[in-house]
């Protein structure tokens, strides 16, 4: 199993850019989450689809939108890059885990620069 | 939102065991605690994670009070390679909780030889 994928890794946008992160699990989770984490800080949510189908705002949605395209993919699309809006993005998926413990798994991150 | 609190960093020395403790104090009646851990240009990983009383794993134990308005990760005999920011998240257990929890700003645990 690959687990959560995420692209690109890196991109340097212009302000006023438009772009599309992607992901994909393979775990079969209903639930998808994308996160973002400024330098130095905690991981705060953006939006989140508890099932496919369905998508809804976090903690900062403002300057985002999303789509849950299937049960595998959650995309993240700017539609017009800010400077503020530099910043790693961190996809997730949640699920059981061996039937005992109920976990995110974390993709491995897009670093996201907005000049 | 179950807010918690931890705090922000913490030192130790290799071959110590080590205690982060979390603050929930509106924990919910169906909410779990788990732990995450977290490396540099790396998404966080799961630890741990409890309703009451004690967890153990092969690599931590969660202690919960009867209360559960705060928990507390303990690493024992902790390495360099445990230097890492350390998340407590409260929650429920199931799809439709998602998004219901927050991670906060973690606990920065540095780990000298």
């Amino acid at each position: 199993n690959a687990g959560v994928t995420q692209t690109p890794k890196f991109q340097v946008l212009k302000t006023g850019q438009s772009m599309t992160l992607q992901c994909a699990q393979d775990m079969n989770h209903n639930s998808m989450y994308w996160y973002r984490q400024d330098p130095g800080m905690g991981l705060r949510l953006i939006y989140y689809s508890a099932s496919e189908g369905t998508t809804d705002k976090g903690e900062v949605p403002n300057g985002y939108n999303v789509s849950r395209l299937n049960k595998r993919e959650f995309s993240l699309r700017l539609e017009s890059a800010a400077p503020s809006q530099t910043s790693v993005y961190f996809c997730a998926s949640s699920g059981w885990d061996r039937g005992q413990t109920y976990e995110q798994y974390f993709g491995p991150g897009t670093r996201l620069t907005v000049t | 939102l179950a807010k918690t609190t931890q705090p922000i960093s913490m030192d130790s020395y290799e071959g110590q065991e080590v205690n982060i403790t979390c603050s929930h104090n509106n924990i919910a009646t169906n909410d779990y605690i788990t732990w995450y851990q977290q490396f540099p240009s790396q998404g966080p990983r799961f630890i741990i994670q409890g309703y009451k009383t004690k967890v153990t794993n092969e690599v931590a134990s969660l202690f919960i009070p009867a209360d559960r308005k705060s928990s507390t990760l303990s690493l024992p005999r902790v390495s360099l390679s445990d230097t890492a920011v350390y998340y407590c998240l409260v929650g429920g257990r199931a799809d439709t909780n998602a998004g219901k929890s927050t991670f906060g700003d973690g606990t920065t645990l540095t780990v000298k030889p």
